[in-house]
């Protein structure tokens, strides 16, 4: 079982629908969970970070964690085109902060 | 923009050839990061350096070596290559160790024919 597990897509939604991208992550001590974005061909850039259970808000952008189901999910309300793009999960541990966990990623494609 | 550069941005070797990718930071932080990204893998770590000679094994380091002479510059050895080194390799930095959020340099693409 891998540790930080997405799927991979690609997910489809029109332009103003709301995008849902999941990740399960399988180490209970994991404590700090992030969002990027990564278009093809550059870098991924980070979008969000959360650390508590329930739902953090920034923008468009909402993160839901839940820990004890090991389950973060992203919403992006009102997705544009421009929002096309593989969306990965990382995930720390408190023992080694130092060695982020990556999921392979969702693509995700808004169609206008 | 966390003020990384990488370099060479894209780089063709032969298999047996040395090669080395540098990751350079303009604002003194102390955490630095090597990954390398395959299809179906995503993201994996290589090793990682707390401070100017501290460095540290990631997930995959086997076939890699690294070394931090300056604050600035992190750089990725891979002694002898191999075709399963071809990838993409970023470098990342920890800005803040409260929330431990990493940010990317723009990568590099190897290519070991």
């Amino acid at each position: 079982q891998k540790e930080v597990e997405q799927n991979s897509g690609p997910l489809s939604v029109p332009e103003g629908a709301i995008a849902s991208l999941n990740c399960t992550y399988s180490d209970r001590v994991s404590q700090s969970f992030f969002w990027y974005r990564q278009y093809s061909g550059k870098s991924p850039e980070l979008i969000m970070s959360i650390y508590s259970n329930g739902d953090k808000e920034d923008g468009r952008f909402t993160a839901q964690l839940n820990k004890a189901s090991q389950y973060v999910s992203l919403l992006i309300r009102d997705s544009q085109p421009s929002d096309s793009a593989t969306y990965l999960c990382a995930v720390l541990t408190y023992y080694n902060n130092n060695d982020m966990r990556f999921g392979a990623g969702t693509r995700l494609t808004v169609k206008p | 923009d966390a003020g990384i550069t990488q370099s060479p941005r894209h780089k063709v070797t032969e298999t047996g050839t040395p090669v080395t990718l540098r990751c350079h930071q303009t604002e003194n932080h102390r955490y630095m990061y090597w990954y390398r990204q395959d299809p179906g893998h995503g993201l994996r770590l290589i090793h990682y350096s707390y401070g100017v000679k501290d460095t540290d094994k990631g997930e995959v380091s086997d076939g890699y070596s690294v070394s931090r002479s300056k604050t600035e510059d992190f750089l990725l050895t891979l002694e002898s290559a191999t075709s399963s080194q071809t990838s993409v390799y970023f470098c990342a930095i920890t800005s803040d160790r409260v929330s431990y959020e990493q940010y990317f340099g723009p990568g590099t693409r190897l290519t070991v024919t």
